[in-house]
């Protein structure tokens, strides 16, 4: 059973630094791996997807990064700002059928502070 | 983007009513659409898959006829709550995509908060 990791759970910073975000996944053997942002009492949205043929994937000050090997990936926040503040999820497809069912790690909420 | 979205976005009940939400895929047709369980402070867990003109694939351990699930056109599925408790309230989001591909992504819906008194 596929079994996903994040680290730190809870993460503040200053306005302008540059931090990283950990997950880890226990089977290899994945499709994909998707980063989403949820704000308080909202849905998901979807940052980036990481196909399993890639090893990174950039959008704005974003960029996640995927090592299938050791069943990490990364994402990585350049000069956060307060409006980033957010948990951060991230997301395998697990199952060999097309339905890609996706199992999420716990997250880690973010706060940045001005 | 592909916009999906979710009714009621809150909903307040009495114990024992059931209580239907809808999931929309606004601006594309979805094959499958999943529905999520969010509790406080945890991630999301999935409660089943519904493709579109079959039933539902129900994750192990929820109930298939607590939580009934119809995915009846390519841009709607219910997902309804009958004889809701209060240990059922909890946050109900729903994701789509459009065919069936493994690697095209899920759209989120923002969510219906589910309150049982």
């Amino acid at each position: 059973k596929q079994e996903v990791t994040q680290i730190p759970a809870a993460l503040s910073v200053p306005e302008g630094e540059n931090l990283v975000l950990n997950c880890s996944f226990t089977d290899s053997a994945i499709y994909n791996l998707q980063w989403f942002r949820q704000d308080p009492g909202k849905g998901l949205t979807s940052l980036l997807l990481i196909q399993s043929s890639q090893r990174e994937q950039t959008s704005g000050r974003l960029n996640a990064s995927l090592d299938k090997s050791s069943g990490r990936s990364t994402l990585y926040i350049a000069a956060s700002q307060p409006g980033d503040s957010a948990t951060y999820l991230c997301a395998v497809p697990n199952g060999e059928t097309s339905g890609s069912r996706l199992t999420f790690g716990e997250g880690t909420q973010l706060t940045v502070n001005p | 983007g592909a916009v999906v979205s979710q009714h009621p976005s809150w909903v307040i009940c009495k114990s024992g009513t059931s209580v239907k939400i809808e999931c929309r895929s606004l601006d594309f047709q979805a094959t499958t659409m999943f529905w999520y369980r969010q509790f406080p402070k945890q991630s999301l867990m999935l409660m089943a898959t519904s493709n579109e003109g079959s039933k539902a694939t129900y994750e192990q351990g929820v109930e298939k006829d607590k939580f009934l699930i119809n995915h009846a056109s390519l841009t709607l599925s219910t997902l309804t709550v009958t004889s809701a408790h209060p240990e059922d309230s909890s946050f109900y989001i729903c994701s789509a995509r459009s065919g069936w591909r493994r690697w095209t992504t899920q759209y989120f819906g923002p969510g219906t908060r589910l309150l049982v008194l």
